[in-house]
């Protein structure tokens, strides 16, 4: 079974700051996807970013990036030059079916 | 707007009531998801189907929640005989197998409130 944890419930940073949410999961696969999804309050939940296993380079997407590490199973997502339309609900999963329970971000202005 | 859509958008229903909820996926996705999601917590995988085929079931889908998918087109979650703990958010999303890995596009769910 796969599992994916989130230890930081809610997260508060300073517009224009950087700020790193935390994941680790467990799987047994060797070959796998992760994704940071945001759930805006009231909104649809959309991808900020995805990472295939076997890469080796950490995906970025603009503000965005993560810090994969496989062999400690940790993949932390860290927004640059923060802004308030980014506070929202951030999720990590893998392979699209299992969630983590979430982090709440605070854009503080 | 991801292109899911969902419908009803709410529903409150009292208990013991059967409900049915509707799922437009993005017409050339094959994939189709449904989790629900409860205050505070991430999506629960429920089931998915690929086309018509529903290719797995999570164990919290009790014989109480049944999914269809006819012509692997939109697809309906029903749940008979409702109880206060399914008051949840349920969620569809849908995806393409590419070469970006199963990317979900969510729709907006239905938040179900079980008197």
């Amino acid at each position: 079974a796969q599992t994916v944890t989130q230890s930081q419930p809610e997260m508060s940073v300073q517009e224009a700051e950087t700020v790193t949410l935390s994941c680790t999961y467990d799987t047994s696969e060797s070959d796998y996807y992760l994704f940071w999804y945001k759930q805006p309050p009231s909104r649809q939940m959309i991808l900020v970013i995805r990472q295939e296993a076997y890469k080796q380079q950490n995906a970025t997407e603009n503000r965005f990036s993560v810090n994969f590490q496989k062999a400690a199973k940790s993949f932390s997502l860290k927004i640059s030059d923060s802004q308030l339309g980014d506070a929202a609900m951030y999720f990590c999963a893998i392979d699209g079916l299992t969630f983590g329970k979430g982090t709440h971000l605070i854009i503080q202005p | 707007d991801t292109g899911v859509s969902q419908d009803p958008r709410h529903k409150i229903t009292k208990r013991g009531q059967n409900v049915t909820f509707r799922c437009d996926p993005i017409s050339e996705h094959n994939r189709l998801y449904w989790y629900r999601q409860t205050l505070g917590q991430g999506p629960e995988f429920l089931t998915y189907f690929q086309n018509e085929a529903q290719l797995e079931k999570s164990r919290l889908l009790s014989d109480r929640f049944s999914a269809e998918r006819p012509k692997g087109s939109f697809s309906t979650l029903e749940i008979q005989r409702t109880e206060q703990g399914d008051s949840a958010m349920y969620l569809c999303a849908s995806s393409f197998p590419g070469t970006s890995g199963y990317e979900q596009f969510f729709g907006p769910g239905t938040r179900l409130t079980v008197l």
